[in-house]
């Protein structure tokens, strides 16, 4: 499809399982972002990447949560030793640049996400 | 990036005009104003975003106000499919994340 594309759509892990999710981003976007969504809450800011950089990782919560995109298009968000407060839906979104002036190229289309639950 | 306000919740008869509010008082002069919703177990769809002129496209339409401090999104003639969470966001020119509020639920009734 044309569409940002998560993998899976729900993951159930056990408290302590590590757990990678991927994002296939739109075909030629440059950026690619990583948000966490807890439940009746507005997306937040995990990590961006511009192509295979990852310029920003700030809002990462802990050493447990890596990011990775290392041919610049498919990226992986891995959690290491789940614990409960790491359930959450987990979107990414991508552009097809970040720094353009020509602001419809900034635009960011999401993907559906991947519902992670701890238990 | 400046903070947004916007009202928790609003009802549309389906049909009508929805004017969804959203207060912006610490804009600055380089900021743009984005709205985006989501439709339950939906990622984030973006709808539109202008910087100081009215903006118009298939979806919506963007309202700002001179002093830029506010700005209402408007669903013309609002369906059941446009229920939904709206954010008002605002970004900088070149800022690589976006800043998500609570956003307003927006539900629109038959």
């Amino acid at each position: 499809g044309a569409g940002v594309s998560q993998s899976p759509r729900y993951k159930v892990a056990k408290r302590g399982q590590d757990v990678a999710l991927r994002c296939d981003p739109i075909s030629g976007h440059v950026s690619l972002f990583w948000y966490q969504q807890a439940l009746g809450q507005g997306p937040e800011f995990l990590t961006y990447f511009q192509n295979e950089a990852q310029l920003d990782k700030s809002g990462l919560p802990s050493d447990r949560f890596f990011a990775e995109r290392p041919e610049g298009s498919v990226s992986t968000l891995k959690i290491q030793r789940t614990q409960q407060e790491d359930s959450a839906v987990y979107l990414c979104a991508s552009s097809l640049t970040a720094t353009s002036v020509v602001l419809a190229k900034n635009i960011q289309y999401f993907g559906a996400g991947t519902r992670l639950s701890v238990l | 990036d400046a903070k947004t306000t916007q009202p928790p919740s609003m009802d549309c008869a389906e049909g009508r005009a929805a004017n969804l509010p959203c207060n912006h008082s610490t804009i600055s002069g380089n900021e743009y104003v984005y709205w985006y919703r989501q439709i339950h177990s939906q990622g984030p769809q973006y709808i539109i975003h202008g910087l100081k002129n009215n903006e118009t496209n298939e979806m919506a339409s963007l309202i700002i106000t001179e002093d830029r401090k506010s700005s209402t999104l408007i669903l013309p003639h609002a369906t059941l499919r446009d229920t939904a969470v709206y954010y008002c966001i605002v970004k900088g020119e070149y800022g690589n994340k976006l800043v998500f509020g609570a956003g307003t639920i927006l539900r629109v009734k038959s």
